[in-house]
């Protein structure tokens, strides 16, 4: 079965720093596409980041130059390192793989980043 | 800019028709769009994608009630037989190199 589980979520203060994991299985992290999208509580989704099959990544304004997104292919996991933590980052993260380039078709349950003190 | 509009908010009745409308922004009327359901405290859910000539492709079980069809910059997803279940956020969602597009989601209620 093709499945994403995203982990990691925590309540964390302004400044801080998060790992979050999202381990794939019924497929490899390096053969799709592979994103970050967040919904702060009561919003809409926003676009976080993406990392290409070739390893091209890329971010959203809002978090370029704080957020970093990689892959590790032996544990066929994704991750998103957010750093410099703020209030506006609190959001549920989603990971999603795209089918081809730029459909979002497997999308993972969620996890909960609060940034708060 | 690569934008992407919904309207905030649709209603339909039980057993009904409705269609739901997310428009793309000037220069970009032929792109591809996919379109997502978000049920309440639920993830994400892929529907289709739904290309520029109308012509779309749906994620595994989505029911045949679930379609799309296309009108110059407009792209369209119409849920015909309304059911409680259908009651969700609906989310349009494209691309461009480097870019990835949300619409800021229309909340269904089914009446």
């Amino acid at each position: 079965e093709v499945q994403l589980v995203e982990s990691g979520g925590a309540l964390i203060q302004p400044g801080g720093s998060l790992r979050l994991s999202c381990s794939a299985s019924g497929f490899t992290v390096t053969s799709s596409y592979m994103n970050w999208v967040r919904q702060a509580p009561g919003m809409g989704l926003e676009w976080v980041s993406v990392i290409y099959s070739g390893g091209s990544t890329y971010y959203a304004d809002s978090v370029k130059g704080r957020f970093t997104i990689s892959r590790d292919t032996s544990k066929n996991t994704l991750y998103l390192q957010m750093n410099s933590l703020r209030a506006e980052d609190t959001a549920v993260y989603y990971c999603a793989s795209e089918l081809g380039i730029g459909v979002f078709h497997i999308w993972g349950q969620g996890t909960m980043v609060t940034v708060s003190s | 800019q690569l934008v992407l509009t919904q309207s905030p908010s649709a209603s339909a009745s039980l057993g009904a028709s409705v269609k739901l409308t997310c428009t793309l922004s000037s220069g970009h009327s032929s792109y591809a769009i996919a379109w997502h359901q978000q049920q309440p405290e639920k993830g994400p859910r892929y529907l289709m994608k739904l290309n520029s000539d109308g012509s779309h492709s749906k994620g595994d079980g989505i029911p045949d009630r679930f379609s799309g069809s296309s009108s110059g910059a407009e792209r369209y997803l119409t849920i015909s037989s309304l059911q409680s279940e259908d009651e969700a956020d609906y989310y349009c969602q494209t691309w461009d190199t480097g870019i990835r597009v949300f619409g800021g989601g229309t909340k269904l209620t089914v009446l």
